[in-house]
């Protein structure tokens, strides 16, 4: 039973396309996160949300979008992509105000050529 | 499927301690592991470990690799307040995804 679900698992589209990676989490969790790893390993986080709440990282191009139709869902859509915009995105979720451990999807690697 | 086990699911300990986390994994087409601090945005990233035996250290943290054995340990010694945090492991598969542990949660108590 996997907790938090993305898809695809691997993205490789050309630059100027919209794309979409869809995450979905069956723990009952109120918030959902997009993070992009970098090829340094770090983890930065993108966007979190919930039902009432949108934060957005003020450093992420307004290319990028999340859009959440349902608590479970929480989708990445991207516009005009960038050859920069190649990365793993991880989407993960916990429980709402809860400041411990989210749990994370295994990643989209995206490759814009 | 994938698996990555971590213990102690939690862990509570005094200032000053010294502490040891286990990560044990199963995985097709290893890569490498890694190691996260998170607290209460996005995870801080450690280190990463490739090779068996080769102890990584960072300040009062060190980590080290046993690809036979299929674990990790990650060690801190000396404790403080500010260690108190969920660490996080993940093995990195050869086409970079990667799983995630549960985690341990770590409290320094003063």
């Amino acid at each position: 039973d996997t907790a938090v679900s993305q898809t695809p698992k691997y993205l490789v589209t050309q630059m100027g396309n919209d794309k979409s990676i869809k995450c979905e989490q069956n723990l009952g969790h109120d918030t959902m996160y997009w993070y992009k790893q970098d090829s340094k390993k770090f983890l930065k986080i993108m966007f979190s949300y919930n039902n009432k709440e949108l934060i957005i990282n003020e450093t992420v191009p307004n290319r990028f979008s999340p859009k959440s139709p349902d608590k479970a869902h929480l989708n990445l859509h991207i516009n005009s992509l960038e050859l920069g915009d190649s990365a793993v995105y991880f989407c993960a979720s916990n429980r709402k105000g809860a400041n411990t451990e989210a749990f994370f999807g295994q990643g989209t690697r995206l490759t814009v050529v | 499927e994938d698996k990555v086990v971590q213990s102690p699911l939690s862990l509570v300990v005094h200032e000053g301690d010294t502490v040891t986390l286990n990560c044990s994994y199963e995985v097709t087409n290893f890569r490498s592991l890694l190691w996260y601090k998170q607290e209460k945005k996005a995870p801080t990233f450690l280190f990463m470990l490739t090779s068996s035996g080769i102890e990584k250290k960072s300040g009062r943290l060190s980590s080290i690799l046993d690809k036979k054995e299929l674990f990790s340990i990650l060690n801190i010694t000396a404790t403080q307040t500010g260690d108190s945090a969920v660490y996080l492991c993940a093995v990195e598969r050869s086409a970079r995804q990667l799983t995630f542990g549960s985690g341990t949660q770590l409290t320094v108590l003063p």
